[in-house]
């Protein structure tokens, strides 16, 4: 298995663009989670699913931010618009039950 | 609220000597607590957990509900233990996580 998986590994781009992170979990986990990890506040929780079904989204920021979930096999996470103070590491993670959660190698975005 | 502190957000120890990560946690439930490191250009990933009460890489960590911490300890560092230290917090069956700030941990030779 080759994990957790997520594209693009680096994006760039302006301020005022659509930007789409894109995660494939673990084959046959059933839990989805989507942080957000800069310098000055860590890692943080956005947005968790649990058998494709949004559970906590108390993290996201603000509305433009969202997340969907449309199968048990993918998930993105979008940004629209993009500004500058959204430039961070986005990582994705996958858990089976009450298991570890399982890491993707992160998208490193950066908008100038 | 669940607060996960972790006081150093550098730590540097020469090889050999003892090294300890403070993490200290608030909750009023039952935390369970994790440890997560993230190696240079690697995913983060689980080091341990309370729960299991083992031994990985030669870091221990104990569980104190009396003073609310866990901190990771090892007595004696190697220069491959460098990477970013992450505590975390579960919270009624650790669906969800919250971590602290992280602790980079550099460990000269």
């Amino acid at each position: 298995d080759a994990g957790v998986i997520q594209s693009p590994r680096h994006e760039v781009t302006e301020m005022g663009q659509e930007v789409t992170l894109r995660c494939k979990p673990i084959s046959g986990h059933n839990s989805l989670f989507w942080y957000r990890q800069t310098m000055m506040r860590g890692l943080e929780l956005l947005i968790y699913f649990n058998n494709n079904v949004p559970i906590d989204d108390s993290g996201m920021p603000e509305d433009r931010f969202s997340a969907k979930m449309p199968n048990a096999s993918f998930s993105t996470l979008k940004i629209q618009p993009s500004e500058p103070r959204d430039s961070a590491v986005y990582f994705c993670a996958s858990r089976l039950a009450a298991n570890e959660q399982f890491f993707g190698p992160g998208t490193r975005l950066t908008v100038l | 609220a669940q607060r996960v502190t972790q006081p150093e957000k550098l730590l540097s120890v020469f090889k050999g000597a003892p090294v300890e990560l403070k993490c200290n946690y608030s909750y009023s439930g039952s935390p369970e607590l994790f440890w997560y490191v993230q190696y240079s250009r690697q995913r983060l990933q689980l080091l341990l957990r309370h729960i299991s009460r083992e031994s990985i890489k030669g870091f221990t960590a104990d569980l104190n509900k009396g003073e609310t911490s866990f901190h990771l300890k090892k007595p004696f560092a190697q220069e491959e233990d460098s990477a970013m230290y992450y505590c975390a917090l579960g919270q009624g069956g650790s669906e969800k996580l919250v971590f602290g700030k992280g602790t980079k941990l550099t460990v000269n030779p």
